[in-house]
């Protein structure tokens, strides 16, 4: 039972444009969204993260949006840079919960063309 | 900021043996570590939470007599591979939290291949 999802596994975007990640999940009492970026055979660096009691969390060139009544966030990287080339991933915690385990989506690969 | 450090990066090891990875905070004290495994192009499943001072509490269908866990401090935690097996190769990720305020930092992950 996946209760995070990551439906699209890559994508590719040119240098400069837009890149728009997405994510679904299905546990209502998720409310603690992050998102990390990862390169092979190494941990994750996290990226950004947002409370369910906003709908949009903006640093530098990622926002975060989250639809709460959709149960979607969207990552959105402006603009992309080759540096961005990486797997990324959302993760949901239940925020108060004891232990604040993340659940991961599959992750994304992104491919930015120069 | 916050760092984690996680050793060994990188470790061969003949089946039936064991293999031991420890996980750091270097700057911050954890009460809570967490460790993950993520096999080739997959997601990081969580394998079990480790609580400084009492049992870790592992995940579904995670073995916890296979896979030790041992959080002695609120600055090192250990996962023990015990009697390896081919299918335990995998790459093994720990994160540790400050606390429910505070965002997850990931330790750069350990590349276990049982031979």
């Amino acid at each position: 039972d996946q209760q995070v999802k990551q439906n699209s596994p890559s994508l590719s975007v040119q240098e400069g444009r837009i890149s728009i990640l997405n994510c679904d999940y299905t546990n209502s009492m998720f409310d603690y969204f992050l998102w990390y970026k990862k390169y092979p055979a190494e941990g994750p660096t996290f990226l950004i993260s947002i409370s369910s009691i906003k709908d949009k969390n903006e640093d530098g060139r990622f926002t975060v949006f989250l639809n709460k009544s959709a149960k979607h966030l969207s990552l959105h990287i402006v603009p992309s840079q080759p540096g961005d080339s990486a797997v990324y991933f959302c993760a949901a915690s239940l925020f108060k919960a004891a232990g604040n385990k993340l659940t991961f989506g599959g992750g994304t690969r992104v491919l930015v063309k120069p | 900021g916050a760092v984690v450090s996680q050793h060994p990066s990188r470790v061969i090891c003949k089946s039936g043996t064991s293999v031991k990875i420890e996980c750091r905070s270097l700057d911050f004290q954890a009460t809570t570590m967490f460790w993950y495994r993520q096999f080739p192009k997959q997601s990081l499943m969580l394998m079990a939470t480790s609580n400084e001072g009492s049992k870790a509490t592992y995940e579904q269908g995670v073995e916890k007599d296979k896979f030790l866990i041992n959080h002695a401090s609120l600055t090192l935690s250990t996962l023990t591979v015990t009697s390896a097996h081919p299918e335990d190769s995998s790459f093994y990720i720990c994160s540790a939290s400050r606390g429910i305020d505070y965002g997850y930092t990931f330790g750069s992950g350990t590349r276990l291949t049982v031979v």
